[in-house]
């Protein structure tokens, strides 16, 4: 019964370059939620995505950052052009929504640290 | 819009002391909510969980009570151990919305566990 897979763990990478952040939800789960948490803070809400959708973006940042949750395969974070303060790590969560309510389940995060 | 304050930490306690971890929000409606657990270098935990108000979610020997007269979800336990030693946040959601269901989280409370 795999949990919520994250990877690459820990990525770095050079201010100007690309990061992709990939996320692979618990088997039956078709909610995937993004985070971001930055030194020493809490988690902040970037984007809600269903399977070939994008439902809620409003946590992120309009430029640069986009995500997708293909129809197969593993959510994907990208982030283009980083810069320093990209650096935090990305957690990202599935959930399996029922009439009881709706309980998201975390993966072990993916580090970003830009030089 | 949804907040929720915890206290600062860190928090510093023997072994088998009483803990308390004050948590209180702001939301409108009906909101689930959480304490998530976060270990050094992993991905959080959920720890507990209630849907309703006096619901009491419990485990591992925490619990919280959801407060709606004043809207508090304080975490307690009646004897610590050096490996709770983690930090701990507590989280809202807007219950179950099929417009999604983020997560606001705290600022997060480090809890130090001495023998």
């Amino acid at each position: 019964n795999a949990g919520v897979m994250q990877n690459p763990r820990h990525l770095v990478r050079r201010r100007g370059q690309e990061a992709r952040l990939r996320c692979s939800p618990m088997k039956g789960h078709s909610h995937v939620y993004w985070y971001r948490q930055l030194p020493e803070e809490g988690l902040k809400f970037m984007v809600y995505l269903q399977k070939e959708n994008i439902i809620d973006e409003s946590g992120m940042p309009k430029e640069r950052f986009s995500a997708e949750f293909p129809k197969e395969g593993p959510s994907i974070l990208r982030i283009q052009q980083v810069v320093r303060g990209d650096s935090a790590a990305y957690f990202c969560a599935s959930s399996l929504r029922t009439e009881r309510g709706e309980t998201q389940y975390f993966g072990p995060g993916t580090r970003l640290l830009v030089l | 819009g949804n907040s929720v304050t915890q206290m600062e930490g860190p928090v510093t306690l023997s072994e088998e002391a009483f803990l308390t971890i004050n948590c209180t929000y702001t939301a409108t409606g009906y909101p689930s909510l959480f304490w998530y657990v976060q270990y050094p270098g992993e991905g959080l935990q959920l720890l507990l969980k209630a849907t309703k108000a006096d619901d009491k979610g419990s485990n591992k020997g925490f619990e919280a009570t959801y407060r709606k007269e004043t809207t508090s979800f304080h975490l307690e336990k009646g004897s610590v151990q050096v490996s709770d030693s983690a930090v701990y946040f507590c989280a809202l959601s807007r219950g179950n919305n099929n417009a999604g269901n983020m997560l606001t989280f705290g600022g997060g409370t480090r809890l130090m566990v001495k023998p």
